[in-house]
């Protein structure tokens, strides 16, 4: 089965500095990444997702992700982190399965990553 | 722009209940989606419907069933609700169920089982 895995609980970063979010994955086959973002009492909002292509993504809010097949990485980024970007993040993975001869697909989400981000 | 909405923010039920969480979307999307969201879990996937009246179990659905009668309605009932049942519920719901197509999500149900 597919995984994803975001090996940080929590990130800090100060305002004005770059940020990583980190999350690495494990497939069979060619892999369609995404990252979440969910802001405080509200819903996951869709960030970016890689599906081929380039290995940099770019997003919504400024985030882009990297894409690197060699470390089976999809860490995301932004260049100069805002305090209105605390949140928690979530990275997925496609995953296929059959029932009955009928092709589904599914996201499945890591565990979850907060950011806090200092003035 | 895509809207997903839940019948509550917030409820607070007994063990035994019977409870229905509601999610209503608006943009004539095929696929509807429950999760329930823990900390250190991230999301799981409860059940999907591809259509009207179609269902498909996710990775946790023991305890759960659903109900899609409507297009844009999509219902998750626990039958006898019980305090492991305790969790926050996230609807969602996406066009198509090609990787393409993104999930769009509701502002979630926090559901407390006493």
């Amino acid at each position: 089965a597919q995984s994803v895995a975001q090996p940080e609980d929590q990130v800090n970063v100060a305002e004005g500095n770059p940020l990583t979010v980190k999350c690495t994955y494990s497939v069979s086959g060619n892999p369609y990444l995404f990252w979440y973002v969910q802001y405080p009492n509200r819903g996951l909002q869709f960030l970016l997702k890689y599906i081929t292509g380039d290995n940099l993504v770019k997003g919504s809010y400024g985030f882009e992700a990297e894409f690197n097949k060699s470390q089976t990485s999809f860490h995301l980024k932004k260049p100069s982190a805002l305090v209105s970007d605390s949140a928690l993040y979530f990275c997925a993975v496609r995953d296929m399965f059959w029932e009955e001869n009928t092709g589904f697909q599914k996201l499945v989400f890591g565990t979850g990553t907060r950011l806090l981000v200092s003035p | 722009d895509v809207k997903v909405t839940q019948s509550s923010r917030y409820l607070v039920k007994r063990t035994g209940e019977k409870v229905f969480l509601e999610c209503v979307q608006d943009m004539d999307h095929e696929n509807m989606f429950w999760y329930r969201q823990d900390p250190g879990l991230g999301l799981r996937l409860i059940y999907f419907s591809y259509d009207v009246k179609m269902k498909e179990k996710g990775d946790i659905p023991e305890g759960y069933s659903v109900s899609r009668e409507k297009k844009e309605r999509f219902s998750l009932i626990l039958e006898s609700a019980s305090t492991n049942q305790t969790s926050m519920y996230l609807c969602a719901s996406s066009l198509g169920l090609a990787a393409s197509y993104e999930q769009y999500f509701g502002p979630g149900t926090r559901l407390t089982v006493t």
